[in-house]
């Protein structure tokens, strides 16, 4: 099973600063299968970055997947107020599909 | 925009099982697999199965494959998860999600998400 290790565990950041996610996994992810949520509290997981790198419909151009292999990151560019939320990235390159444990992105 | 309709919320006691259901607004004829992901209070994503409805076939994360169904009507697309041997362990949101194939049975990214069903199991 790929163990997916997000970092960190809790971002404390103000609205228009840059959030980095890192998404570390235990093996080789294949092809970038790596995909990146936003569950806000109260919600159902919303699809941000599948692909490693591609947006999903509708997501503003601030979200910014980057990586391969067993490295990758999630940026958020001028974190506005209504990204703060819990952030999953999910691997489903290797079988069994698995995600990381969640970072949280709360307001300083 | 599909969406996907999930049964209502179950109170169920240690050692029963529960069914929840899915079902698609609409019925596509693409290759698609509905997965089933559930949270336990506070805590995070856990991967349990799915099954790719116009083939009817399941396929289930090893940690449930011994107390888990999933299954699916190939007319509707509905799918079902049923989970035996219940314990409070179980109490979570069963959520199911559109899953965007790439390659496998077992490799997608999920696009679509239900509001989720939310399990209580307690005495």
């Amino acid at each position: 099973e790929t163990l997916l290790t997000q970092s960190p565990d809790i971002l404390s950041l103000s609205p228009g600063d840059r959030a980095n996610i890192s998404c570390r996994a235990s093996q080789t992810v294949s092809i970038t299968f790596l995909a990146w949520y936003q569950q806000k509290v109260g919600q159902t997981p919303r699809l941000l970055i599948y692909g490693a790198s591609t947006r999903a419909t509708g997501i503003p151009d601030r979200f910014i997947g980057i990586g391969s292999g067993t490295d990758f990151t999630l940026t958020i560019n001028r974190v506005e107020s209504e990204d703060f939320a819990l952030y999953f990235c999910q691997q489903y390159g290797n079988s069994p599909l698995t995600f990381g444990q969640g970072t949280r992105l709360e307001i300083k | 925009q599909v969406q996907l309709e999930q049964s209502g919320a179950e109170v169920k006691g240690p050692g029963s099982s529960v069914k929840v259901s899915c079902r698609p607004s609409r019925v596509t004829f693409s290759t698609y697999s509905i997965a089933w992901v559930r949270q336990a209070p506070g805590q995070g994503l856990e991967w349990m199965g799915g099954v790719i409805p116009i083939y009817e076939k399941a396929h289930y994360a090893l940690k449930f494959r011994t107390r888990l169904t999933i299954t699916a009507d190939r007319s509707t697309h509905t799918a079902y998860l049923e989970l035996r041997g219940l314990t409070s362990e179980d109490t979570a949101i069963y959520y199911c999600a559109r899953g965007i194939l790439r390659g496998g049975d077992q490799q997608y990214y999920m696009d679509v998400w239900g509001n989720g069903t939310s399990v209580t199991v307690s005495s």
